[in-house]
């Protein structure tokens, strides 16, 4: 229990454009959602929660006009990276807080590779 | 915040040893730790969890050691193998569901 998957696993666009990164629950509902940046050989950097049926919290420094979260569904949470530049290349993490067995944590999907031409 | 890495630290180690990869957390606050375990490409998966109210948690083949009153986690590795090669972090919880990463240890394991 407690998959996450993400789509797409590998994106490549222009500048200018905007893409759309998917995450979604597969076998049970999460209310809550968390997306993540990483940089080649660094860590994981929170960027926002992802709450369903309201607006996401988004952790200082990170521009909410520049990563747009929905959560529109309790196993479907979406980042849309607006007009991506280069800079915004990245590996792109979503996780969500599930239950297997008897534990409750947080468990990630496999992540999406951005690169921006 | 927060923790974000500079450049992963690493660690060798030959086959059939115990690894111990530490982790300093950031907030005296924090209750609640994760380690997990990332393969080149891939997303982070959970390996063990320790709560603060204990000091040392046993897995599989895994121990995770709990020092609060210096900011410490460590994970324990017994007879490690070339497939635990990968890079580890902590992540602490302080605040709601939110989970903050440590920099993370780079281990390899030299068969």
């Amino acid at each position: 229990g407690a998959v996450v998957s993400q789509h797409p696993s590998w994106v490549i666009c222009k500048s200018g454009t905007s893409v759309k990164i998917e995450c979604r629950s597969l076998d049970f509902q999460a209310t809550t959602m968390f997306w993540y940046r990483q940089f080649p050989k660094q860590s994981l950097m929170l960027m926002a929660t992802s709450n369903e049926g309201s607006k996401a919290t988004y952790e200082q420094g990170v521009e909410k006009d520049k990563f747009l979260i929905n959560h529109a569904s309790l196993t479907l949470s979406t980042l849309t990276v607006t007009s991506a530049h280069p800079e915004d290349s990245s590996f792109y993490i979503c996780s969500a807080i599930g239950t297997s067995g008897s534990q409750e944590t947080q468990y990630f999907g496999p992540g999406t590779r951005l690169l921006v031409l | 915040g927060e923790s974000v890495g500079l450049h992963l630290p690493t660690l060798s180690v030959q086959e059939g040893d115990n690894s111990i990869i530490n982790c300093a957390y950031s907030n005296s606050a924090s209750d609640y730790f994760i380690w997990y375990k990332q393969e080149s490409g891939k997303g982070p998966q959970f390996i063990i969890d320790i709560r603060s109210n204990m000091d040392k948690r046993q897995g599989q083949r895994v121990t995770v050691l709990l020092n609060k009153t210096v900011k410490h986690l460590s994970l324990q590795i017994a007879a490690t193998q070339p497939g635990d090669s990968a890079v580890y972090f902590c992540a602490e919880n302080y605040y709601g569901n939110q989970f903050y990463f440590g920099t993370g240890t780079s281990l390899t394991v030299i068969p």
